[in-house]
């Protein structure tokens, strides 16, 4: 399977800091994508960063990917109560597509 | 808004009864994903169709079944249901099988709660 492992599983910040989440893959990949989720909704795609890239900017999110380390972090600027909610990578394998797995996320409180 | 319709949003049934949930993929979209997401397991892929055909299966119990119809909409059935089948249900689509670059448009999902 294509499953991220997200670190922390759980972060509690003050609205205005920033919140950095990061996951960890095991095999070689084609891309990185990272998805919220609001609590009861469904996921919404945030960003994907591809394999050859090590940072993509996309307004207050900044992803990262490491793949000699197999590992990406998001870090959320200057963060609001509405970003509170669960935040989930998966990754692409280079050798097959379909079978996208997503990890246990990591939930993200900003408290106002 | 996604442009991913599922429904019924909420489906409140017994245990034994079957259900059937609907979802049409985004205008365009080849391909649709189940994912049943509970409280214990967290989101599980369950099957993905593209263009009518079955292409890949996960944690799908074979009391579930899915297909996908030629005008690209896909039903999930769900059987002899059991208490533990209580979870939210999503689907999702995308234009292919997921190329290089890619992504999931999901849709709102259906909550199921088996009394």
């Amino acid at each position: 399977s294509q499953q991220g492992e997200e670190d922390p599983q759980a972060l509690s910040i003050q609205e205005g800091e920033n919140a950095t989440m990061n996951c960890s893959y095991k095999t070689s990949i084609n891309n990185l994508q990272w998805y919220r989720q609001n609590s009861g909704r469904g996921l919404v795609h945030l960003i994907l960063i591809r394999s050859n890239e090590r940072e993509k900017h996309s307004g207050r999110l900044r992803v990262t990917l490491d793949t000699s380390k197999k590992s990406s972090s998001l870090l959320i600027t200057a963060s609001r109560a509405a970003d509170t909610a669960s935040y989930f990578c998966v990754h692409l394998k280079e050798t097959s597509g379909s079978r996208l797995t997503f990890g246990e996320g990591t939930q993200l409180t900003v408290n106002p | 808004d996604s442009g991913v319709t599922q429904t019924p949003k909420h489906l409140i049934t017994a245990t034994g009864q079957r259900v059937t949930l609907r979802c049409s993929p985004r205008s365009g979209d080849l391909s649709v994903y189940w994912y049943q997401q509970s409280l214990d397991q967290g989101l599980q892929f369950l099957i993905q169709y593209y263009n009518g055909e079955e292409r890949a299966k996960g944690n799908i119990l074979e009391r579930f079944s899915a297909q996908q119809f030629p005008d690209l909409h896909s039903e999930l059935n769900l059987s002899s249901l059991e208490l533990g089948d209580s979870a939210l249900y999503f689907c999702a689509s995308s234009v292919g099988q997921l190329a290089t670059n890619e992504k999931l448009f999901f849709g709102s999902g259906t909550q199921l709660s088996v009394l």
